[in-house]
C-alpha cells in the first residue's frame, strides 16, 4: 500500500526566501503526482501534476520535480510571500487510479 | 474549466439528523467520483469510489449504510450522512474525474459538517 509521507509538516519563514517541500511515497510505481494548496476550511487548488514521464514541472514561481527512483518529489517556492501561506499536500496516483495524499506541510510566510 | 460545485459549504444540525451533501461537475461529466473526510490539521481520506451508475466502493472500515453515496447521472453524486452523531463532525471533500485513465482529479470546495 502506498505511503506518502511531507517533511516538515510545518514551516514558518520570512517573506521573500525561497524554500522547498518534501514529499517522498513508498511505491514508485505512479502514474503522476499532485500538488495542492489547501487554505484553512477550504478545498483543494491543484497546483502542478507532474506525469511519471516527466521529471519536472514549472508554474510561475512554484516548481515541481520528480525523482520515481528515489521516491521523491520537491515543490520549490521561489520568492515567497505572505499569499503563500496554506497547507501544501502532495498525492501520489497509483495503481487504480486512486490519489494518496501526504499529511501536507503547513507554511506560514511572515512580512 | 473543470470545475466541480459542492453544497453545502457548512452545516451545522442535531445528533440524529441526516445530512444530504451534493457534489456536481458543472463543465464536464464525471465518471467518477471520489468522497474524502479530513480531520483538522490532518489529510484528506479516502472514504469511497462512486462510477455513474453503479454502486460505490468503500474504504476499509468506512460504514456504507452509514455514508449512502448516490451517483445516478455523469454530473452529479451525493453523500448522505444517516443519523448523524458528533463523532461525525468532519470537512468532507468530493472530487470528479472525466474520464477513465489517469486523468487529474477536479476537487470541490468541500462541506464542514458540525453535529451538535
Amino acid at each position: 500500500k502506498q505511503e506518502v509521507t511531507q517533511i516538515p509538516a510545518a514551516l514558518s519563514v520570512p517573506e521573500g526566501e525561497n524554500l522547498v517541500l518534501n514529499c517522498s511515497f513508498t511505491d514508485s510505481a505512479i502514474y503522476n503526482l499532485q500538488w495542492f494548496r489547501q487554505d484553512p476550511g477550504k478545498g483543494l487548488t491543484s497546483l502542478l501534476l507532474i506525469q511519471s514521464s516527466q521529471r519536472e514541472q514549472t508554474s510561475g514561481r512554484l516548481n515541481a520535480s520528480l525523482d520515481k527512483s528515489s521516491g521523491r518529489s520537491t515543490l520549490y517556492i521561489a520568492a515567497s510571500q505572505p499569499g503563500d501561506s496554506a497547507t501544501y499536500l502532495c498525492a501520489s496516483n497509483n495503481a487504480g487510479n486512486m490519489l494518496t495524499f501526504g499529511g501536507g506541510t503547513r507554511l506560514m510566510v511572515k512580512p | 474549466g473543470a470545475v466541480v460545485s459542492q453544497h453545502p459549504s457548512w452545516v451545522i444540525c442535531k445528533s440524529g439528523t441526516s445530512v444530504k451533501i451534493e457534489c456536481r461537475s458543472l463543465d464536464f461529466q464525471a465518471t467518477t467520483m471520489f468522497w474524502y473526510r479530513q480531520f483538522p490539521k490532518q489529510s484528506l481520506m479516502l472514504m469511497a469510489t462512486s462510477n455513474e451508475g453503479s454502486k460505490a466502493t468503500y474504504e476499509q472500515g468506512v460504514e456504507k449504510d452509514k455514508f449512502l453515496i448516490n451517483h445516478a447521472s455523469l454530473t452529479l453524486s451525493t453523500l448522505t450522512v444517516t443519523s448523524a452523531h458528533p463523532e461525525d463532525s468532519s470537512f468532507y471533500i468530493c472530487s470528479a474525474r472525466d474520464s477513465s485513465g489517469y486523468q487529474p482529479q477536479h476537487f470541490g470546495d468541500g462541506t464542514r459538517l458540525s453535529i451538535l
